[in-house]
């Protein structure tokens, strides 16, 4: 069964460093998604992405963060100045028919970022 | 504005109990309602979903949840817990567009 991979599963960074959690989407899906979770906390939606732009996006998604799809597979979040805060569990998900109301959104196992 | 509450962050079961694990949302508008399930070191998998119809849904692994419009709740059920039922278990709620807001999640423990 086709499924959503990330990489690395665990990132460790000095606070201020840039990273980059790596996401392989399912192939046929067109919307893609990052969520994080704090620990002890709940999941929480960033950004949404489709057709090479962001579609929607949260109040924690600001100038620090970015996403890109560099080729026909990756999809990218980019934290360009960690903070201790941005430690958390990232999960990318991917969807066939993201327009489509309660499409399903399928998960990866996620990238536990701790930032020093 | 939506929002989600799972109350009860630990659950414990015996093996072969009744397992409730409960949820309730707000949404201005009729909601679809989804719960994921998270075993260790995996992403989130999809057990259910209520869109429209029949409000009693069933899922996979023998899980269900009745959508109660009334009372505004989404709780997930199984007849008999099995040990391979341990993990965490995550409500959401989707009003439209494609964001999904999570609860806190419920962690079940099925005791042998």
């Amino acid at each position: 069964e086709p499924e959503v991979t990330q990489t690395p599963s665990h990132q460790v960074t000095q606070m201020g460093q840039e990273v980059i959690l790596r996401c392989v989407p399912i192939s046929n899906h067109l919307y893609f998604y990052w969520y994080r979770q704090i620990l002890g906390q709940k999941v929480e939606f960033l950004v949404s992405f489709y057709n090479n732009e962001i579609s929607e996006k949260s109040e924690i998604f600001d100038d620090q963060f970015s996403v890109e799809r560099p080729d026909g597979s990756n999809f990218t979040l980019k934290i360009r100045s960690t903070k201790l805060e941005d430690s958390a569990m990232y999960f990318c998900a991917s969807s066939e028919r993201g327009r489509e109301i309660a499409d399903t959104q399928y998960f990866g196992p996620g990238t536990r970022l701790t930032v020093l | 504005a939506q929002s989600v509450t799972q109350l009860g962050s630990h659950v414990s079961v015996s093996e072969g109990a009744l397992v409730l694990l409960r949820c309730n949302y707000s949404s201005s508008v009729p909601p679809y309602l989804f719960w994921y399930v998270q075993y260790p070191n995996q992403g989130l998998q999809l057990l259910l979903k209520y869109t429209t119809g029949a409000t009693l849904v069933k899922g996979i692994n023998g899980f269900e949840a009745e959508f109660k419009k009334s009372e505004t709740s989404f709780h997930l059920t199984k007849p008999s817990a099995h040990m391979s039922d341990a993990a965490e278990y995550f409500c959401a709620v989707s009003e439209a567009g494609n964001q999904f807001y999570f609860g806190t999640g419920t962690s079940l423990t099925v005791i042998p």
